[in-house]
């Protein structure tokens, strides 16, 4: 079945550390995207990708990077310089502005705490 | 600003009543509107869409949504509530933009 593969499910990361967030998907979409969904705060844009090798930022870009060297594949990597990752970490994905009437369609998620 | 707004952070209803989960945007030009649910320590998973035409779309599990242009709503309903409905559910706007817009979510609980 096609769909968006998240993993690890849970992870931790200590003071200090950089961690990465893996996001595959097999429905040959263009665009992927990472959100990061805290409590009473939906869900907050932290980059997207509307072709290989090229992102922009969302929201809150700051402490997170990406990559998109494969259409497939947008890993996200949460930095020493973000202070607060503690936060359950969506990736989606969809085809692109040509279908935008299209929805989104979302990976199971990454709980990430700091030990 | 675009944006969309979920009134209520959560809802309960008895079993077998009538349910609505309420949203609202204010997004320039005429956007496509989603719903979603989501399971605790699961991804979002999308129950419906308006695009056109029909002002009440049906979706998954026997959900259905009611468009509203002139109050620019579309509220989630279901004719008779499940225990298993019990979700968090989040409404979505993608505007001419191809922005996705997301509401703060809707908590709600089916009480047997």
């Amino acid at each position: 079945d096609g769909g968006i593969t998240q993993s690890p499910k849970y992870l931790f990361r200590k003071e200090g550390q950089n961690v990465t967030l893996s996001c595959e998907q097999n429905l040959n979409h263009d665009a992927m995207y990472w959100y990061r969904q805290d409590p009473g705060q939906g869900l907050r844009l932290i980059y997207y990708s509307q072709i290989v090798n090229d992102f922009q930022k969302g929201d809150i870009a700051e402490g997170y990077s990406v990559s998109r060297e494969k259409k497939e594949s947008f890993p996200l990597t949460v930095t020493s310089a973000q202070k607060n990752p503690t936060a359950f970490y969506l990736c989606a994905s969809d085809g692109g502005g040509g279908y935008s009437n299209q929805p989104q369609h979302f990976g199971d998620g990454t709980r990430l705490s700091i030990l | 600003a675009q944006s969309v707004a979920q009134p209520e952070d959560q809802v309960n209803v008895a079993e077998g009543n009538p349910l609505t989960v309420k949203c609202t945007y204010s997004v320039s030009g005429n956007p496509y509107l989603f719903w979603y649910v989501q399971y605790p320590n699961r991804g979002l998973q999308f129950l419906l869409k308006y695009i056109t035409g029909d002002n009440l779309v049906k979706g998954s599990y026997g959900f259905e949504a009611e468009f509203n242009k002139s109050q620019t709503s579309f509220h989630l309903k279901k004719p008779s509530a499940l225990v298993s409905d019990s979700a968090l559910y989040f409404c979505a706007v993608r505007d001419t933009g191809n922005q996705f817009y997301f509401g703060t979510g809707t908590s709600l609980t089916v009480i047997p």
